[in-house]
């Protein structure tokens, strides 16, 4: 069964810095690309970015390149998601999906919810 | 980027009915289109991708149509784990940007 866990999320200070990791199970990690999607509190999904399988190639939202940073550690079936310079906008839960070969974001992580506040 | 509305953002609907969410592109994305389902316990699961090709395991209750700009998901007849939200996602041009989410109630 594919499985999707995230974690690192929490309250945060603005202008701190989180990072978020996802662990993968059920297929083999190296295989996919990996992304990043956020739903905000009033449920607006905003996709952030998303990595080659081999932690070659990234792309991001233009409006997030800036501060946030995905990579991905293939021994360890993990995705992560280093945010800097939080703002109270950041506020969302965050999900890690996987890219199928044909672009669909075909399963997903329960979500790790983030709150910036001070 | 390329905007993504959906309507309508909630539809109240009897078991057994059939309804259609409709989502229109800014330009056109080529039927790069997805179509997601988000329980209330916040589960995410793929329904439709390239339009019209239904994901492994949904059931054929549920299919997508469209061209251009203009796309739409419709459920043939309402069962109870149905009402959720729904969200589409275009995947021709990035940033990849999602439909503003529609709301399946219970009438």
């Amino acid at each position: 069964e594919v499985q999707l866990v995230e974690s690192g999320g929490g309250l945060v200070q603005p202008g701190a810095s989180l990072k978020l990791s996802c662990v993968a199970s059920g297929f083999t990690f190296s295989d996919y690309w990996m992304s990043w999607v956020r739903q905000t509190p009033g449920k607006t999904m905003e996709w952030i970015g998303d990595i080659k399988y081999d932690g070659s190639y990234t792309n991001y939202a233009p409006s997030l390149k800036n501060r946030f940073t995905i990579s991905r550690d293939n021994a360890k079936s993990t995705l992560y998601l280093q945010m800097s310079n939080v703002r109270s906008e950041d506020t969302a839960t965050y999900y890690c999906t996987r890219v199928n070969y044909g672009r669909l974001m075909d399963a997903w992580g329960q979500g790790a919810s983030v709150t910036v506040s001070s | 980027d390329i905007q993504m509305t959906q309507t309508p953002s909630s539809m109240p609907a009897s078991l057994g009915k059939r309804v259609t969410i409709s989502c229109r592109a800014s330009q056109g994305i080529s039927n790069y289109l997805s179509w997601y389902q988000q329980k209330p316990d916040g589960t995410i699961k793929p329904l439709i991708y390239y339009t019209s090709n239904l994901q492994s395991g949904v059931p054929s209750r549920f299919s997508g149509s469209g061209s251009g700009t203009g796309y739409s998901l419709t459920i043939s007849s309402l069962e109870p784990e149905d009402f959720a939200m729904y969200y589409c996602q275009q995947y021709d041009s990035s940033p990849w940007t999602f439909g503003g989410g529609t709301k399946l109630e219970l009438k």
